[in-house]
């Protein structure tokens, strides 16, 4: 069964630093890997996706990173600021072709001082 | 456009009480989900719909039934409410996971 880990479960940087956020998932057989991002007391919002062909996908300061065969995937944050305070979760298929039955992870509560 | 919308956004209910959370689209996929969110367990799915008149279990279907009244609407119904459903109930479309806002239900 497949299983999503992410660490650390809450993570408080100043403005202005560069983070990682990590993703673990246990069976490498994934069709792809989506990041989200949930501000408090909202739905989620679709950050980004990779392929399992895909190595990384970048949309502005945010670069998601794939390694299958470690079964793991990064959220780059360059340059953070406080507006990029949210809890971010990444999400495989639950199985090969069935790409809105999701797994998650529980999730990385990002906090950005000023 | 307002994509998916789900109905109520709050909503307290004793032990017991029945109620259905409604979910609608106008994006015109085929698959719209169900998941629950709680803390420390993450988002689980319950029910998922691939297609107009089809529907199947999830990971924790016990205690609700959905019903995919077309392809715009997709509800779950709570027969018989317990505290174990306190919860917030996010409705979802397409392989992409594009997610409605949320309904939170308390259990009392």
């Amino acid at each position: 069964k497949q299983e999503v880990t992410q660490i650390p479960a809450a993570l408080s940087v100043p403005e202005g630093e560069n983070l990682v956020l990590n993703c673990s998932f246990t069976d490498s057989a994934i069709y792809n890997l989506q990041w989200f991002r949930q501000d408090p007391g909202k739905g989620l919002t679709s950050l980004l996706l990779i392929q399992s062909s895909q190595r990384e996908q970048t949309s502005g300061r945010l670069n998601a990173s794939l390694d299958k065969s470690s079964g793991r995937s990064t959220l780059y944050i360059a340059a953070s600021q406080p507006g990029d305070s949210a809890t971010y979760l990444c999400a495989v298929p639950s199985r090969r072709n069935q790409g809105g039955k999701l797994i998650f992870g529980q999730g990385t509560e990002l906090s950005v001082k000023p | 456009n307002a994509g998916v919308t789900q109905t109520p956004k709050f909503q307290v209910l004793k032990t017991g009480q029945s109620m259905t959370l409604q979910c609608a689209q106008d994006m015109n996929h085929n698959s719209m989900y169900w998941y629950r969110q709680d803390p420390g367990m993450g988002l689980r799915l319950i029910y998922y719909s691939a297609s107009e008149g089809t529907t199947d279990k999830g990971e924790v279907p016990n205690g609700y039934n959905v019903s995919r009244l077309n392809k715009r609407e997709f509800s779950l119904r709570l027969e018989s409410a317990a505290p174990s459903q306190t919860s917030v109930y996010f409705c979802a479309i397409g392989t992409r996971g594009f997610f409605g806002p949320g309904t939170r239900l308390t259990v009392l």
